[in-house]
């Protein structure tokens, strides 16, 4: 347990649903990160939070909009999804933005028929 | 910009034989390294990680790093690999604003 949970663990979506995922920290971070682990490719940092500010979006499509209510929480909504966006997405946090270790949660497997 | 190469994509062992992954980085300065284990299905768990003080790092589960500045290395070890070793490691260097992940090595451990 690392103190980072995910939730839900597994989701299975159509293109045209509209679901979201939640992402829990209890250890007191400012910072927290969508991650996207796809097969066969390195692991793609989706969005950065410090202190519920946004301050990363590496490019991602508009069909993924995450949300950050308090430094605790975050969550991804996820709409109109391609089968190209199954995937697992990790959650992470860490103390800060510069670059200090981070502490992930088990993950979403998430997969879009 | 900082980056790390992790030179096996795959290494296999033998229950009891020694590990060694290896990563190389790239760094202007002095660098933050870690490294992290997947497990299937799971989340990354920090394994260990070098910070600029002693350069031979332990870790969780008998792992340990060496950072080797001339060599600009940070290869991970184990002495006697377990079955519950098998999984995927990440090398990871930090550019003091994020993580820069390494592709990952499979570690496969036979009987």
């Amino acid at each position: 347990e690392t103190g980072v949970t995910q939730t839900p663990r597994h989701l299975v979506m159509g293109m045209t649903n509209k679901k979201s995922l939640k992402c829990e920290q209890h250890l007191g971070h400012n910072a927290m990160y969508w991650y996207k682990q796809s097969a066969k490719k390195p692991l793609e940092l989706m969005f950065v939070y410090s202190l519920e500010e946004r301050v990363e979006n590496n490019s991602v499509p508009s069909r993924f909009s995450p949300e950050c209510p308090n430094s605790s929480h975050l969550f991804l909504h996820l709409h109109t999804l391609q089968p190209e966006d199954s995937a697992l997405y990790l959650c992470a946090s860490s103390q800060d933005i510069r670059g200090t270790e981070a502490f992930f949660g088990q993950g979403t497997r998430l997969t879009v028929v | 910009a900082q980056s790390v190469t992790q030179l096996d994509s795959h290494v296999s062992v033998s229950e009891g034989t020694p590990v060694l992954l290896r990563c190389n980085y790239s760094s202007s300065y002095s660098p933050s390294l870690f490294w992290y284990v997947q497990h299937p299905n799971k989340g990354l768990q920090l394994l260990l990680k070098y910070t600029s003080a002693a350069t031979l790092v332990k870790g969780i589960n008998g792992f340990e790093a060496e950072f080797k500045k001339s060599e600009t290395s940070f290869h991970l070890t184990k002495p006697s690999a377990h079955m519950s070793d098998a999984a995927e490691y990440f090398c990871v260097v930090s550019d003091l604003q994020k993580l820069v992940f390494g592709t990952g090595t499979r570690l496969l451990v036979s009987p």
